[in-house]
């Protein structure tokens, strides 16, 4: 069964600060990788998606990378700002019809 | 992008009643759908996946007879809590895939529960 982990629970760093958050899955064969941002009491925002084939994508100041072999994917957020503040979660995708989350990191990024 | 609704938003209501919840994909044929639930400071779990015209699966330990989903279009599926209960209070997500939009799945902003 895949079973996704998200370390830090909880991060806060200074504005302008670079950051990594990390993801990782017990089982390589995964179809997709997708990073995700959640903010208090609403839905989710797609940030990134990660097909199988590819190492990383890139969004603004947003980049993914995913190493299947180890299990693991990060999403790495240059000079972060307080708007960026939120949870973030990262899914894996089994096949293409599931997905599994991870618990997320809840990022604050103070002024 | 793909677009999934979801109604309504919020919804409050007592115990021992049952509250609808609607999901519907705006722009492209839905032929799966997805449910989940989300704990306050959890995560998402999944608690079904439907497929257009057939029976909803359910994941383990999420009762069938309590949670009804139906997926009767291509374009929506609803999610039925029965009898409702204060520990059904949750936010619920829903989710859509279908081939026109690849193998991604598009999310619903969300309907907050709320069980007095």
């Amino acid at each position: 069964k895949q079973e996704v982990t998200q370390i830090p629970a909880a991060l806060s760093v200074p504005e302008g600060e670079n950051l990594v958050l990390n993801c990782s899955f017990t089982d390589s064969a995964i179809y997709n990788l997708q990073w995700f941002r959640q903010d208090p009491g609403k839905g989710l925002t797609s940030l990134l998606l990660i097909q199988s084939s590819q190492r990383e994508q890139t969004s603004g100041r947003l980049n993914a990378s995913l190493d299947k072999s180890s299990g693991r994917s990060t999403l790495y957020i240059a000079a972060s700002q307080p708007g960026d503040s939120a949870t973030y979660l990262c899914a894996v995708y089994p096949n293409n019809n599931d997905m599994r989350f991870g618990a997320g990191t809840r990022l604050t990024v103070k002024p | 992008g793909a677009v999934v609704s979801q109604h309504p938003s919020r919804v409050i209501c007592k115990s021992g009643t049952s509250v609808k919840i609607e999901c519907r994909s705006l722009d492209f044929q839905a032929t799966t759908m997805f449910w989940y639930r989300q704990f306050p400071k959890k995560s998402l779990m999944l608690m079904a996946t439907s497929n257009e015209g057939s029976k909803a699966t359910y994941e383990q330990g999420v009762e069938k007879d309590k949670f009804l989903i139906n997926h009767a279009s291509l374009t929506l599926s609803t999610l039925t809590v029965t009898s409702a209960h204060p520990e059904d209070s949750s936010f619920y997500i829903c989710s859509a895939s279908g081939f026109s939009v690849g193998d991604e799945q598009y999310f619903g902003p969300g309907t907050r529960l709320t069980v007095t």
